[in-house]
């Protein structure tokens, strides 16, 4: 399983862009990245998932440079309830029995 | 689909006792996962099964959690006796391996004290 590295918290204000990276140098050709969002007292969901450049939703933007090494998730102009903790997991579903851990997280608090 | 079930939302019971937690997974979803999650653990994967059958316990803390899946709709993790540093929140996951990723789907957690 490849290894993540992401910041264990960071400080943001309301409006702001927040951009959170996660490390994962020994990534595999076939890993897909993917970022989970967890509220207080809520199981993680999934935002976004992505495999090489750009990928964009209604939740937020993923910037996978070409060498996969790192991933930056960035989410535009935050309010308070984007108030949680974010994960970053690399791997994929196609290669055997895979399992799903979860690290420390990067812990976003929104201040107004 | 409603989602990931899990059952009860909350328990309390005294320390020795049995406690049975419950999942239920997204139909058609063919792994279930069952995670803790203290504050100071973080969230931990205690076991997960591939078409009902457990295929990696290794974060089951000790002998006295046990986690079954008789069929593909219904999931059972048993604490007995438990103990009160078994208090934390326990959530039940899915996935479907048919897709390509790691979207998974999580229940609302059952919060455990065990007094």
């Amino acid at each position: 399983l490849a290894k993540t590295t992401q910041p264990i918290s960071m400080d943001s204000y309301e409006g702001q862009e927040v951009n959170i990276t996660c490390s994962h140098n020994n990534i595999a050709t076939n890993d897909y990245i993917t970022w989970y969002q967890q509220f207080p007292s809520q199981g993680p969901r999934f935002i976004i998932q992505g495999y090489k450049t750009k990928v964009t939703n209604e939740v937020a933007s993923l910037f996978i440079p070409a060498d996969r090494k790192s991933s930056t998730l960035s989410l535009p102009r935050v309010s308070l309830s984007d108030t949680a903790v974010y994960y970053c997991l690399v791997g994929t579903m196609n290669t055997g029995f895979q399992k799903l851990v979860f690290g420390t997280g990067t812990r976003l608090l929104v201040s107004p | 689909d409603a989602g990931v079930i899990q059952s009860p939302r909350h328990e309390v019971t005294e320390m020795g006792q049995e406690v049975t937690l419950r999942c239920k997974p997204i139909s058609g979803h063919n792994s279930l996962f069952w995670y803790r999650q203290t504050m100071m653990r973080g969230l931990e994967l205690l076991i997960y099964f591939n078409n009902n059958v457990p295929i990696d316990d290794s974060g089951m803390p000790e002998d006295r959690f046990s986690a079954k899946m008789p069929n593909a709709s219904f999931s059972t993790l048993k604490i007995q006796p438990s103990e009160p540093r078994d208090s934390a929140v326990y959530f039940c996951a899915s996935i479907d391996r048919g897709r390509v990723g790691t979207e998974a789907f999580f229940g609302q957690g059952t919060r455990l004290t065990v007094v």
